[in-house]
C-alpha cells in the first residue's frame, strides 16, 4: 500500500517567491496534519483537518502561511511570500479516523530559503 | 495543553544489548495517547509503537515495547538486542483523542560493535 505522498521532496527557492508543499495521505484516512521540523524548534504542529475541514490551524506562524484541503486525496502548504526563516523540513501525516490513532509520516519536504 | 520531555540528549549502546530512551510527560486531558517515532538519518519519521492511556497492557511490536506507568507518567521505550540499523533519533509524543502530536526533544541513539 502506499503511504503518505510528498512533494516536492527538495526545494530551493529565493526570498520573496511563493513556495507550495503537496501532500496525498494514505487512501481512506480522515485526518490530515502537517507539520515543520526546525532544529531550533524542533516538530511542531502547523495546521491539521478532519475530513478536509480545519480543526487547529494555531501553530501556523503568519499570514504568509496558508493551506487547503480540497478534497479527501489531497492538500497544499503555502508560504507566499517565503523567507529564510521558513527553511525547514515539512512533514505531512494522514491518521485513518475512528480508534486508530496512529499518525503515518510521509517522507518530507526539505524546503531552503535563500 | 500536553508536554513530553525526554532527558537523554544522546545514549549508546552495544549491539544485542537492550536499551531504555526515557518519556515523561504531562497532560490535563484524561485520555490521551503515547507514541515513539523514529528519525533514522535519511530523515522520515517511522512510526514504532503506540499505548493508550487507559490500556491495561504495555504495548509490544517486536523488539519494541513501552514501559507505560500511569502515576508516574512515564512512557519508556525498550529496545531489546539492539541492532545497528536502530541507530538514530527517536521521539516520544502524547496526543488527545483525534488530535495533533505533541513531541519531546528526542534521543539520539548510537548502537556500537
Amino acid at each position: 500500500d502506499a503511504g503518505v505522498i510528498q512533494s516536492p521532496r527538495h526545494e530551493v527557492t529565493e526570498m520573496g517567491q511563493e513556495v507550495t508543499l503537496r501532500c496525498k495521505p494514505i487512501s481512506g484516512h480522515n485526518s490530515l496534519f502537517w507539520y515543520r521540523q526546525t532544529m531550533m524548534r524542533g516538530l511542531e504542529l502547523l495546521i491539521y483537518f478532519n475530513n478536509n475541514v480545519p480543526i487547529d490551524d494555531s501553530g501556523m506562524p503568519e499570514d504568509r502561511f496558508s493551506a487547503k484541503m480540497p478534497n479527501a486525496s489531497f492538500s497544499t502548504l503555502k508560504i507566499q511570500p517565503s523567507e529564510p526563516r521558513d527553511s525547514a523540513v515539512y512533514f505531512c501525516a494522514s491518521r485513518p479516523g475512528g480508534f486508530k490513532e496512529t499518525q503515518y509520516f510521509g517522507p518530507g519536504t526539505r524546503l531552503l530559503v535563500l | 495543553a500536553q508536554k513530553i520531555t525526554q532527558t537523554q540528549p544522546g545514549m549508546f549502546v552495544q549491539e544485542k544489548e537492550a536499551v531504555t530512551l526515557d518519556c515523561t510527560y504531562d497532560t490535563s486531558d484524561p485520555s490521551y495517547g503515547l507514541f515513539w517515532y523514529k528519525q533514522p538519518s535519511s530523515g522520515e519519521m517511522i512510526f514504532l509503537i503506540y499505548q493508550g492511556s487507559y490500556d491495561q497492557q504495555n504495548a509490544t511490536e517486536g523488539r519494541y515495547s513501552l514501559n507505560f506507568q500511569k502515576a508516574r507518567k512515564s512512557a519508556n521505550l525498550v529496545i531489546s538486542a539492539s541492532q545497528l540499523g536502530d541507530s538514530a533519533m527517536y521521539f516520544c509524543a502524547i496526543a488527545p483523542p483525534a488530535s495533533k502530536l505533541t513531541f519531546g526533544t528526542g534521543t539520539r541513539l548510537q548502537v556500537t560493535l
